[in-house]
């Protein structure tokens, strides 16, 4: 059972939308992240987050608009986006810079129409 | 150039055999490298960190030639339950903390019977 937890899972939305996916660590980390799995291809950086503070932002298009209260939580905002961005989120975080490991969440799954 | 490339495969070999992955990868800023699995619609997960000396984990070796730019994996006597993808992760620390894990398209083992 993973220390991530992402929610929801599964996510369908128009282009008009506006939907949030949240992202809980229950590990004590530090560090939490946002990637982007697209089908045939590698999984992209989104955003970085260190102790609640955004360290990275990997060119990410302003209709996806993260948000990191605490060093538990995470979300990733979203509003008018393009079925292009149909792919799975994955959430991750790490204890530290040093280790390089990552505990990911289980993905939410976004449809948009 | 891509900055993680490897074979996407699939590799299908039989139990007991020995399959071996390459990855070479395009920033020399990296310092430290992973190989992590993903299974079939689950979130990756690290198998093992990769070190100039190369090191060993039960059945599975990992060598790093930073000169080459060049990480490689080998896996002894293959059991089923090592089918799954395999990624190659270089990784770099932010300046305002994190880790920033550029992440292959990963290279698919398939284990048979």
């Amino acid at each position: 059972e993973t220390g991530v937890t992402q929610t929801p899972r599964h996510l369908v939305m128009g282009m008009t939308n506006k939907k949030s996916l949240k992202c809980e660590q229950h590990l004590g980390h530090n560090a939490m992240y946002w990637y982007k799995q697209s089908a045939k291809k590698p999984l992209e950086l989104m955003f970085v987050y260190n102790f609640k503070e955004q360290t990275e932002n990997n060119s990410v298009p302003s209709r996806f608009s993260p948000e990191c209260p605490n060093s538990s939580h995470l979300f990733l905002h979203l509003h008018t986006l393009q079925p292009e961005d149909s792919a799975l989120y994955l959430c991750a975080s790490s204890q530290d810079a040093g280790t390089g490991e990552l505990f990911f969440g289980e993905g939410s799954r976004l449809t948009v129409l | 150039r891509k900055e993680v490339e490897q074979d996407p495969g699939p590799f299908n070999v039989p139990e007991g055999a020995t399959v071996a992955f390459n990855c070479t990868y395009s920033n020399s800023a990296s310092q430290s490298f992973f190989w992590y699995r993903q299974d079939c619609r689950k979130e990756p997960k690290l198998l093992m960190s990769v070190y100039s000396s190369g090191n060993e984990d039960g059945r599975f070796t990992a060598q790093l030639n930073r000169a080459s730019q060049y990480i490689s994996l080998l896996i002894r006597d293959s059991k089923l339950s090592d089918s799954a993808t395999y990624l190659c992760v270089p990784a770099a620390i932010l300046t305002g903390g994190g880790n920033k894990l550029t992440f292959g398209t990963g290279t698919q083992l398939k284990v048979e019977l």
